[in-house]
């Protein structure tokens, strides 16, 4: 079983349009988390969240939006989508602020 | 700001030749260091995780060590299948945002 799982794993759009990524994690953890990691392969924080607190990397355009219904989920909406919007987008789950995050297998946006 | 920063770039190596992996940071308050491997067209997956100097943790043919600057993946007889990026990652004093990630060392290992 797959304990963190996104979807889609590929997404290909037109700029301008508004889209989300699913992403779930099964293992019970408090916190999950958005990265995008660019085409030089950085992997940059976009969001934490738990079910208290939504921790915002000021850096992050506010067409970005985390929407969590329940813990072990986590959606990503992107409105307005830009091309330097396209990426690759990892979701992942921890137990704590402190412990190794798991990641899924991440999203590949292509925005044109 | 904190730091982290990997070298090489790039390392290939041949079946056999063991080698070391660095990552370097600059943090306030280190928390942890963390090594992840990371496939093409995967997430990363953990391997190890380090909290304070002097510590070591081993997995197969991979060994973490940690000083107060630096970390060491030191691989030893490595075979095809270890090819992959690594990267680390610090887990700094802060909360939420303090976890920075290196840009990765890009591991080859040819037979």
């Amino acid at each position: 079983d797959t304990a963190v799982s996104q979807t889609p794993k590929y997404l290909v759009t037109q700029m301008g349009n508004d889209k989300s990524i699913k992403c779930e994690q099964n293992l019970g953890h408090d916190t999950m988390y958005w990265y995008k990691q660019d085409s030089k392969k950085f992997l940059k924080i976009m969001f934490s969240y738990n079910n208290k607190e939504l921790i915002i990397n000021e850096t992050v355009p506010n067409r970005f939006s985390p929407k969590s219904p329940d813990k072990a989920h986590l959606n990503l909406h992107i409105n307005s989508l830009e091309l330097g919007d396209s990426a690759v987008y990892f979701c992942a789950s921890s137990q704590d602020q402190d412990s190794q995050r798991g990641f899924g297998s991440g999203t590949r946006l292509t925005v044109v | 700001e904190d730091q982290v920063t990997q070298s090489p770039e790039a390392l290939r190596l041949q079946e056999g030749e063991s080698s070391s992996l660095n990552c370097s940071y600059t943090v306030s308050g280190l928390r942890g260091l963390f090594w992840y491997r990371q496939d093409p067209g995967k997430g990363p997956e953990f391997l190890f995780t380090l909290y304070s100097a002097g510590e070591e943790k081993e997995k197969e043919r991979l060994k973490a060590t940690l000083t107060k600057k630096e970390s060491f993946l030191h691989i030893t007889a490595p075979k095809p299948e270890d090819s992959a990026t690594y990267l680390c990652a610090v887990q700094a004093g802060g909360y939420g945002q303090n976890f920075v990630f290196g840009p990765g060392t890009r591991l080859s290992v040819l037979p």
